[in-house]
């Protein structure tokens, strides 16, 4: 079967640098999708990665590597807004997202 | 305005009710999507539309139906809720032509049935 695995939860601290994983088995690759969702809103598009290596985007950046089926987001200079979940996709041979249960990221002061 | 937009926010109905969820999108986008939210799972697909004559089942289809009215238009329909169809639901809008395929989320549906 298909399967997104991340961490449930994650605790940081403003100011730090926090780096959240997402391990994926699935039918195919056609790209791996990153998404910011705070509690009670809608998912919002962080990144998307389809070739291996690092893509950066201000204070966020996201890794792909799809030999080990591996990615990470990382954030930096976290900030108190940041605290959300990320939610991991992929999107396998049939261009069908399959999606992690999200990671939980709360941050402290 | 919101680009992406659902209706209504909150419902709380009865089993055997038949409820109806509408969404609406001024974003031009050909694909729509309507999802399911629960606590400590992905996000799951219920149907999803890349055009007006075209309608497909996705991973949790059963119990649910959909129209899609009009490009800008999708509705997803519960004939007769149970008590496990109680969830958040999402509907979302992506732009065919574009690499990435990046989806466009409506502010969601809270429905919880009795």
């Amino acid at each position: 079967g298909q399967n997104i695995d991340q961490p449930t939860e994650m605790t940081a601290t403003e100011g730090a640098i926090v780096q959240i994983n997402c391990t994926y088995q699935t039918s195919g690759f056609n790209g791996l999708f990153w998404y910011q969702q705070h509690a009670g809103e809608a998912p919002t598009f962080l990144s998307y990665n389809v070739l291996d290596g690092l893509e950066e985007k201000g204070r966020f950046s996201s890794f792909l590597s799809r030999s080990k089926g591996y990615s990470y987001l990382l954030l930096k200079e976290l900030q108190m807004k940041d605290s959300a979940s990320y939610l991991c996709a992929v999107m396998d041979s049939n261009y069908q997202l399959i999606w992690g249960a999200g990671t939980k990221l709360i941050i402290k002061p | 305005d919101a680009d992406v937009t659902q209706t209504p926010r909150n419902r709380i109905t009865k089993t055997g009710k038949r409820i109806m969820l509408e969404c609406s999108q001024t974003k031009g986008h050909d694909r729509m999507y309507w999802y399911r939210q629960d606590p400590g799972l992905g996000l799951q697909l219920i149907y999803y539309s890349f055009d007006v004559k075209d309608i497909n089942k996705g991973e949790i289809s059963d119990g649910y139906s959909v129209s899609r009215q009009a490009q800008a238009k999708f509705s997803l329909s519960l004939e007769s809720a149970i008590p496990n169809q109680t969830a958040l639901y999402f509907c979302a809008t992506s732009d065919g032509g574009t690499d990435t395929g990046e989806l466009f989320f409506g502010e969601g549906s809270r429905l919880t049935v009795l």
